[in-house]
């Protein structure tokens, strides 16, 4: 069964401070894995790929198949970053499923 | 990017109605069209993918009857709660493959608030 975790419900972490928000996943075959991110009171939007290997707003995710993972990084958390992140599964038929979601809080 | 507009963005209604939320691709066509409900503090569930031209596919433990899903053209996707209930309330958002952008990218309307009295 398809199935994504993010244990974290919460991260908070002051500003310059490196971040990593934990995603593991479950499933068959071969996923596509994205993270999306909702900023306050806007809408969910992409954040990265993983068959795209970029990084965006200083943001990296690296697929881990042996561990099942898809954690995304950041060497250096601005206040800006402070938003919803939520790590996606898409399997057959473009059908994607999410995390529960991880509150980023960057502190001054 | 590509832009997925949601109507109405909130939307109260009397327990026993029924209430249509519609999804639109404003600059691209959409074959597929994926609607999903979130409770607050929660994650998104998926309910439904719509297709163009035929039947939604539901996700397990969604009632069809219930939530109607229509996709009459390649821009337009409606999702009708049918004689709501308080326990229908929640925030129901919509999403869309654009066939112009490499990737196969998706892309999300800003969401739906539906409050059911």
């Amino acid at each position: 069964a398809q199935r994504v975790t993010q244990p974290e419900k919460l991260l908070s972490v002051f500003k310059g401070a490196p971040v990593e928000l934990k995603c593991n996943y479950s499933y068959s075959g071969s996923p596509e894995l994205f993270w999306y991110v909702q900023y306050s009171r806007q809408r969910l939007q992409l954040l990265l790929r993983h068959i795209s290997r970029e990084s965006i707003k200083g943001f990296t995710a690296d697929l881990n198949k042996g561990e099942t993972s898809f954690h995304l990084k950041k060497p250096f958390a601005q206040e800006e970053d402070s938003a919803m992140y939520y790590c996606a599964l898409r399997g057959g038929g473009f059908k994607t499923i999410f995390g529960a979601g991880t509150r980023l809080f960057v502190k001054a | 990017g590509a832009v997925v507009s949601q109507h109405p963005s909130w939307v109260i209604c009397k327990s026993g109605t029924s209430v249509k939320i519609e999804c639109r691709s404003l600059d691209f066509q959409a074959t597929t069209m994926f609607w999903y409900r979130q409770f607050p503090k929660q994650s998104l569930m998926l309910m439904a993918t719509s297709n163009e031209g035929s039947k939604a596919t539901y996700e397990q433990g969604v009632e069809k009857d219930k939530f109607l899903i229509n996709h009459a053209s390649l821009t337009l996707s409606t999702l009708t709660v049918t004689s709501a209930h308080p326990e229908d309330s929640s925030f129901y958002i919509c999403s869309a493959i654009s066939d112009r952008h490499s990737g196969n990218t998706i892309y999300f309307g800003e969401g739906s608030w539906l409050t059911v009295v």
